[in-house]
Protein backbone atom coordinates (compact mmCIF):
# COMPACT_ATOMS: atom_id res chain seq x y z
CA UNK A 1 0.00 0.00 0.00
CA UNK A 2 1.13 3.39 -0.63
CA UNK A 3 2.27 5.91 1.73
CA UNK A 4 2.36 9.30 1.56
CA UNK A 5 3.63 11.54 4.30
CA UNK A 6 4.52 15.36 4.98
CA UNK A 7 5.99 17.44 7.50
CA UNK A 8 6.19 19.52 9.69
CA UNK A 9 1.87 19.57 9.58
CA UNK A 10 1.65 22.89 10.88
CA UNK A 11 4.16 25.69 9.82
CA UNK A 12 4.43 29.35 11.48
CA UNK A 13 6.81 31.70 9.89
CA UNK A 14 7.93 35.32 9.54
CA UNK A 15 7.18 37.03 6.36
CA UNK A 16 10.93 36.78 4.88
CA UNK A 17 12.38 33.40 5.94
CA UNK A 18 12.99 30.73 3.93
CA UNK A 19 11.64 26.88 4.70
CA UNK A 20 11.45 23.83 3.43
CA UNK A 21 8.02 21.21 3.69
CA UNK A 22 9.08 17.56 2.87
CA UNK A 23 7.32 14.55 1.19
CA UNK A 24 8.10 10.78 1.74
CA UNK A 25 6.41 7.82 -0.02
CA UNK A 26 6.56 4.19 0.38
CA UNK A 27 6.55 2.78 -2.74
CA UNK A 28 7.77 3.43 -6.31
CA UNK A 29 5.82 6.03 -7.92
CA UNK A 30 5.51 7.71 -11.14
CA UNK A 31 4.72 11.01 -10.49
CA UNK A 32 4.72 13.54 -7.90
CA UNK A 33 2.07 16.34 -7.26
CA UNK A 34 2.01 19.55 -5.17
CA UNK A 35 -1.47 21.14 -4.59
CA UNK A 36 -2.33 24.30 -2.28
CA UNK A 37 -5.60 24.14 -0.91
CA UNK A 38 -7.28 27.70 0.72
CA UNK A 39 -9.86 26.85 3.43
CA UNK A 40 -13.12 25.54 2.35
CA UNK A 41 -11.89 26.15 -1.29
CA UNK A 42 -10.70 23.31 -3.81
CA UNK A 43 -7.42 22.45 -4.45
CA UNK A 44 -5.16 24.47 -6.46
CA UNK A 45 -2.36 22.13 -8.82
CA UNK A 46 1.00 23.55 -8.25
CA UNK A 47 3.41 21.14 -10.11
CA UNK A 48 4.04 17.84 -11.59
CA UNK A 49 7.37 15.87 -10.66
CA UNK A 50 7.66 13.22 -13.75
CA UNK A 51 11.18 12.05 -13.10
CA UNK A 52 14.54 11.43 -11.01
CA UNK A 53 16.08 15.40 -10.42
CA UNK A 54 12.94 17.21 -11.44
CA UNK A 55 12.97 20.80 -10.23
CA UNK A 56 10.38 23.27 -10.88
CA UNK A 57 9.88 26.84 -10.00
CA UNK A 58 6.95 29.06 -9.78
CA UNK A 59 7.43 32.72 -7.72
CA UNK A 60 8.91 32.04 -4.41
CA UNK A 61 7.92 28.35 -4.52
CA UNK A 62 10.56 25.44 -5.93
CA UNK A 63 9.66 21.66 -5.94
CA UNK A 64 11.90 19.37 -6.46
CA UNK A 65 11.80 14.89 -6.88
CA UNK A 66 14.53 12.53 -5.44
CA UNK A 67 12.89 9.38 -6.44
CA UNK A 68 15.85 7.24 -5.54
CA UNK A 69 15.16 8.63 -1.72
CA UNK A 70 11.43 8.65 -2.46
CA UNK A 71 11.50 12.62 -1.37
CA UNK A 72 9.70 15.56 -2.34
CA UNK A 73 10.44 18.84 -0.84
CA UNK A 74 8.62 22.41 -1.22
CA UNK A 75 11.11 25.28 -0.77
CA UNK A 76 9.32 28.33 -0.07
CA UNK A 77 12.21 31.65 -0.81
CA UNK A 78 11.23 34.99 1.26
CA UNK A 79 7.64 33.63 2.19
CA UNK A 80 4.98 36.39 2.16
CA UNK A 81 1.16 36.41 4.01
CA UNK A 82 -0.17 35.45 0.54
CA UNK A 83 1.64 31.81 0.72
CA UNK A 84 -0.38 30.62 4.28
CA UNK A 85 -2.62 27.90 2.81
CA UNK A 86 -2.53 23.91 3.13
CA UNK A 87 0.17 22.36 1.01
CA UNK A 88 -0.31 19.08 -0.07
CA UNK A 89 2.06 16.60 -2.32
CA UNK A 90 0.29 13.18 -3.79
CA UNK A 91 1.75 10.60 -5.31
CA UNK A 92 0.24 7.73 -8.28
CA UNK A 93 1.54 4.60 -8.17
CA UNK A 94 3.24 2.95 -10.89
CA UNK A 95 -0.15 0.86 -11.10
CA UNK A 96 -2.72 3.42 -10.09
CA UNK A 97 -3.13 5.68 -13.11
CA UNK A 98 -4.24 9.09 -12.27
CA UNK A 99 -5.65 7.90 -8.58
CA UNK A 100 -3.81 9.90 -6.09
CA UNK A 101 -2.50 9.08 -2.71
CA UNK A 102 -2.18 12.24 -0.72
CA UNK A 103 -0.18 13.44 2.41
CA UNK A 104 -1.86 14.62 5.83
CA UNK A 105 -1.12 18.08 4.10
CA UNK A 106 1.25 21.14 5.51
CA UNK A 107 -0.62 23.97 7.19
CA UNK A 108 1.05 26.79 6.39
CA UNK A 109 1.33 30.34 8.83
CA UNK A 110 2.97 33.12 7.32
CA UNK A 111 3.43 36.01 9.92
CA UNK A 112 3.75 39.48 9.12
CA UNK B 1 -14.28 25.42 -20.25
CA UNK B 2 -16.56 25.80 -17.40
CA UNK B 3 -13.90 23.08 -15.09
CA UNK B 4 -15.15 20.46 -13.03
CA UNK B 5 -18.85 21.38 -12.00
CA UNK B 6 -19.97 20.48 -7.97
CA UNK B 7 -23.51 20.45 -6.29
CA UNK B 8 -24.37 21.66 -4.05
CA UNK B 9 -22.12 23.24 -2.77
CA UNK B 10 -22.82 22.72 1.03
CA UNK B 11 -25.94 19.93 1.90
CA UNK B 12 -26.85 19.26 5.29
CA UNK B 13 -28.54 16.16 6.00
CA UNK B 14 -30.24 14.18 9.05
CA UNK B 15 -28.72 11.55 10.45
CA UNK B 16 -30.79 8.74 8.35
CA UNK B 17 -31.81 10.50 5.12
CA UNK B 18 -30.03 10.46 1.80
CA UNK B 19 -26.89 12.48 0.60
CA UNK B 20 -26.48 12.54 -3.48
CA UNK B 21 -23.52 14.79 -4.05
CA UNK B 22 -23.39 15.43 -8.21
CA UNK B 23 -19.61 15.76 -10.50
CA UNK B 24 -19.94 17.02 -14.26
CA UNK B 25 -16.59 16.83 -15.21
CA UNK B 26 -14.66 18.83 -17.42
CA UNK B 27 -15.59 18.80 -21.43
CA UNK B 28 -13.97 15.66 -22.85
CA UNK B 29 -13.01 14.23 -19.53
CA UNK B 30 -14.77 10.62 -19.38
CA UNK B 31 -12.77 9.67 -15.93
CA UNK B 32 -14.17 10.62 -12.73
CA UNK B 33 -12.25 10.38 -9.19
CA UNK B 34 -14.49 10.72 -6.15
CA UNK B 35 -12.24 11.71 -3.08
CA UNK B 36 -13.44 12.68 0.90
CA UNK B 37 -11.40 14.85 3.30
CA UNK B 38 -12.45 14.90 6.62
CA UNK B 39 -11.42 17.83 8.92
CA UNK B 40 -7.28 18.78 8.84
CA UNK B 41 -6.82 15.82 7.15
CA UNK B 42 -5.87 14.81 3.24
CA UNK B 43 -8.09 13.62 0.61
CA UNK B 44 -8.91 9.59 0.54
CA UNK B 45 -8.95 8.17 -2.33
CA UNK B 46 -13.36 6.90 -2.87
CA UNK B 47 -14.04 5.48 -6.24
CA UNK B 48 -13.27 5.86 -9.96
CA UNK B 49 -15.27 5.58 -12.75
CA UNK B 50 -14.83 5.70 -16.36
CA UNK B 51 -18.30 6.39 -18.14
CA UNK B 52 -20.77 3.84 -16.88
CA UNK B 53 -18.46 1.49 -15.54
CA UNK B 54 -16.27 1.62 -11.94
CA UNK B 55 -12.89 0.91 -12.20
CA UNK B 56 -11.40 0.81 -8.85
CA UNK B 57 -13.89 1.19 -5.94
CA UNK B 58 -11.81 0.13 -2.86
CA UNK B 59 -11.72 3.56 -1.01
CA UNK B 60 -15.51 2.88 -0.77
CA UNK B 61 -17.41 2.20 2.64
CA UNK B 62 -18.73 -1.47 1.94
CA UNK B 63 -22.17 -0.22 2.96
CA UNK B 64 -24.30 2.69 2.22
CA UNK B 65 -21.78 4.22 -0.06
CA UNK B 66 -22.33 4.04 -3.92
CA UNK B 67 -21.73 5.61 -7.14
CA UNK B 68 -22.41 5.72 -10.40
CA UNK B 69 -21.38 7.70 -13.88
CA UNK B 70 -24.11 7.14 -16.49
CA UNK B 71 -23.98 7.65 -20.10
CA UNK B 72 -25.44 10.49 -20.11
CA UNK B 73 -25.31 13.18 -16.95
CA UNK B 74 -23.41 13.70 -14.26
CA UNK B 75 -21.16 11.26 -11.81
CA UNK B 76 -23.07 10.90 -8.41
CA UNK B 77 -22.03 9.90 -5.51
CA UNK B 78 -25.15 8.38 -2.99
CA UNK B 79 -24.56 8.44 0.73
CA UNK B 80 -27.45 6.52 2.13
CA UNK B 81 -29.06 6.67 5.93
CA UNK B 82 -26.21 9.00 6.49
CA UNK B 83 -24.51 9.07 10.18
CA UNK B 84 -22.54 11.72 11.67
CA UNK B 85 -19.23 10.12 10.59
CA UNK B 86 -20.18 11.09 7.21
CA UNK B 87 -19.96 14.78 7.48
CA UNK B 88 -17.06 15.67 5.46
CA UNK B 89 -15.96 17.64 2.01
CA UNK B 90 -16.08 15.17 -1.19
CA UNK B 91 -14.29 16.26 -3.78
CA UNK B 92 -14.52 14.85 -7.47
CA UNK B 93 -11.70 15.03 -10.14
CA UNK B 94 -11.85 14.38 -13.88
CA UNK B 95 -8.94 13.43 -16.19
CA UNK B 96 -8.83 12.98 -19.73
CA UNK B 97 -7.53 9.20 -19.65
CA UNK B 98 -6.23 6.82 -16.66
CA UNK B 99 -2.80 8.61 -16.44
CA UNK B 100 -3.81 12.12 -17.36
CA UNK B 101 -4.02 15.82 -15.02
CA UNK B 102 -6.29 15.70 -12.10
CA UNK B 103 -8.67 18.41 -12.08
CA UNK B 104 -10.52 19.00 -9.01
CA UNK B 105 -14.03 20.58 -8.16
CA UNK B 106 -14.67 22.95 -5.67
CA UNK B 107 -16.37 20.00 -3.57
CA UNK B 108 -19.72 19.55 -1.70
CA UNK B 109 -19.67 19.86 2.23
CA UNK B 110 -21.43 18.23 3.82
CA UNK B 111 -23.19 18.24 7.40
CA UNK B 112 -24.84 15.83 9.15
CA UNK B 113 -27.11 16.84 11.96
Amino acid sequence: ELKVEQNPLFLSMQEGKNYTIYCNYSTTSDRLYWYRQDPGKSLESLFVLLSNGAVKQEGRLMASLDTKARLSTLHITAAVHDLSATYFCAVSGETSGSRLTFGEGTQLTVNP
Amino acid sequence: NAGVMQNPRHLVRRRGQEARLRCSPMKGHSHVYWYRQLPEEGLKFMVYLQKENIIDESGMPKERFSAEFPKEGPSILRIQQVVRGDSAAYFCASSRGMDEKLFFGSGTQLSVL
